[in-house]
C-alpha cells in the first residue's frame, strides 16, 4: 500500500517569512496530492491540491510542487501570517474516480511567531 | 460542493455505553463515506468505508463489532461506538470520497471522551 512521509514534524517561522513542508510517497500509481490545514478541534480543510499531470500549482500565498520522478511534493507558504498557525497534512491517493482512499502524512505543526 | 454536517461535535460518555455519530451530506448524494479516527497529535487513520445499501468495509485491525457503521440513505452515514472504553477516546471524522475536480472534504469532527 501507499506510504506517505512528511517533514518536518514541527516548524516555527517568523511572520512574513516563508514555510516549506515536504512529503514523499511510495506508490508510483498515486496521482492526486492534496494538502490540508487542521486547526485545533476542527476537521481538516483542503487548502490546495495537485494532480500528477501538473508540476506546480499556486493559489495566492500557497503553492504546491510535485516531482513525480522523485516521488515527492512540497507545500510552500509565503508571507506567513499568525493565522497560518495550524497542523498541515499532506496526502496521496490514486484518484480513480471511485472511492479512492487517501493516505495521510504524519502532519506538520506550523507556528508563526510575531 | 460535497458539504457534510457531522454531529455531535463533542460527547462525553461513561465506560460501557454506546455513542452514535452522524454524518449527513447536505448538497450531494453520498453512496460512500470514509470514517477516520485521529488520536491527539497524530495523523488521520482510516477506520472504515460505509456503503449505501451494503456492508461497510473495515480496515485491518478495526473491530467490526465495536465500531458499527450504517449507511442508511444517500444522505446519512452513522458510526456507533459500542461498549465504549477510555482508549476509544479520540477525534472521529467523516469524509465523502472526492470526485474529479472536487477535493476530498471532511466533517467538522466529533471529540469523544469516555470516562
Amino acid at each position: 500500500g501507499e506510504n506517505v512521509e512528511q517533514h518536518p514534524s514541527t516548524l516555527s517561522v517568523q511572520e512574513g517569512d516563508s514555510a516549506v513542508i515536504k512529503c514523499t510517497y511510495s506508490d508510483s500509481a498515486s496521482n492526486y496530492f492534496p494538502w490540508y490545514k487542521q486547526e485545533l478541534g476542527k476537521g481538516p480543510q483542503l487548502i490546495i491540491d495537485i494532480r500528477s499531470n501538473v508540476g506546480e500549482k499556486k493559489d495566492q500565498r500557497i503553492a504546491v510542487t510535485l516531482n513525480k520522478t522523485a516521488k515527492h511534493f512540497s507545500l510552500h507558504i509565503t508571507e506567513t501570517q499568525p493565522e497560518d498557525s495550524a497542523v498541515y497534512f499532506c496526502a496521496a491517493s490514486r484518484d480513480t474516480g471511485t472511492a479512492s482512499k487517501l493516505t495521510f502524512g504524519t502532519g506538520t505543526r506550523l507556528q508563526v511567531t510575531l | 460542493g460535497a458539504v457534510v454536517s457531522q454531529h455531535p461535535s463533542w460527547v462525553i460518555c461513561k465506560s460501557g455505553t454506546s455513542v452514535k455519530i452522524e454524518c449527513r451530506s447536505l448538497d450531494f448524494q453520498a453512496t460512500t463515506m470514509f470514517w477516520y479516527r485521529q488520536f491527539p497529535k497524530q495523523s488521520l487513520m482510516l477506520m472504515a468505508t460505509s456503503n449505501e445499501g451494503s456492508k461497510a468495509t473495515y480496515e485491518q485491525g478495526v473491530e467490526k463489532d465495536k465500531f458499527l457503521i450504517n449507511h442508511a440513505s444517500l444522505t446519512l452515514s452513522t458510526l456507533t461506538v459500542t461498549s465504549a472504553h477510555p482508549e476509544d477516546s479520540s477525534f472521529y471524522i467523516c469524509s465523502p470520497p472526492g470526485t474529479a475536480g472536487v477535493g476530498y472534504t471532511f466533517g467538522s469532527g466529533t471529540r469523544l471522551t469516555v470516562v
